[in-house]
């Protein structure tokens, strides 16, 4: 699986919109690419997850490049609650596949 | 019910003591994995089961045993710990049709602290 690279934290002011940034390079065509949240002292949370094409939910928006290299997660009106752990992870489709969760980014929606 | 659910919340145990921790999902998943989270760190896959069998040991040390006796429970039996494996334990599950890559729904976890 690819290796993905995330900013250690980042800080939203709430009511705007969050993006955060995910790079994986090394991504190859059967992996897609999957965000989890990890809101403090609870298990992750699936958020979104795409192959190609940019992807949308009642949760978040992913922004995939043409080249797949990097996304970008949106949140489109971060509250206080959306505050916590972001995960990007690039998975294969086989069943050979192993999930590896990289470090994350830290989002601090401040008021 | 879209729920994974984790018994106990919290767990102490001694380094001899024999313990177990409990997941259970009735989402029709035939995949469920074991997850193990130091604090501020990532969560590190354990183990997976897929359709009540082992199919990925990511090398874990053999005091942890992980056991699926049906399609909705997961145990992970702990025996002989370390005080290095206080952790938060989570346990996920997924459809099971492509273990790993599915969407997978996470469980609160226990926060397991050894003595």
């Amino acid at each position: 699986d690819a290796k993905t690279t995330q900013p250690t934290s980042m800080d939203c002011a709430e009511g705007r919109a969050a993006n955060l940034p995910c790079n994986h390079s090394t991504i190859s065509g059967n992996e897609y690419v999957y965000w989890y949240r990890q809101i403090h002292s609870q298990g992750p949370q699936y958020i979104i997850h795409g192959l190609k094409n940019n992807e949308t939910n009642e949760m978040a928006s992913l922004i995939i490049t043409e080249d797949r290299k990097s996304s970008t997660l949106i949140l489109p009106h971060a509250t206080l609650r959306d505050t916590a752990v972001y995960y990007c992870i690039a998975q294969t489709n086989t069943n050979a596949g192993k999930s590896t969760f990289g470090d994350g980014t830290t989002l601090t929606v401040k008021p | 019910d879209t729920e994974v659910t984790q018994t106990p919340k919290h767990l102490v145990m001694g380094m001899t003591n024999k313990k177990s921790l409990k997941c259970e999902q009735h989402m029709g998943h035939r995949a469920m994995y074991w997850y193990k989270q130091k604090a501020k760190k990532p969560p590190e896959l354990m183990f997976v089961y897929s359709y009540e069998k082992l199919s990925i040991n990511e090398s874990v040390p053999s005091r942890f045993s992980p056991e699926c006796p049906n399609s909705s429970l997961l145990n992970l039996h702990l025996h002989a710990l370390q005080p290095e494996d206080s952790a938060l334990y989570l346990c996920a599950s997924s459809h099971g049709e492509r273990i790993i890559t599915d969407t997978q729904y996470f469980g609160p976890g226990t926060r397991l602290t050894v003595l």
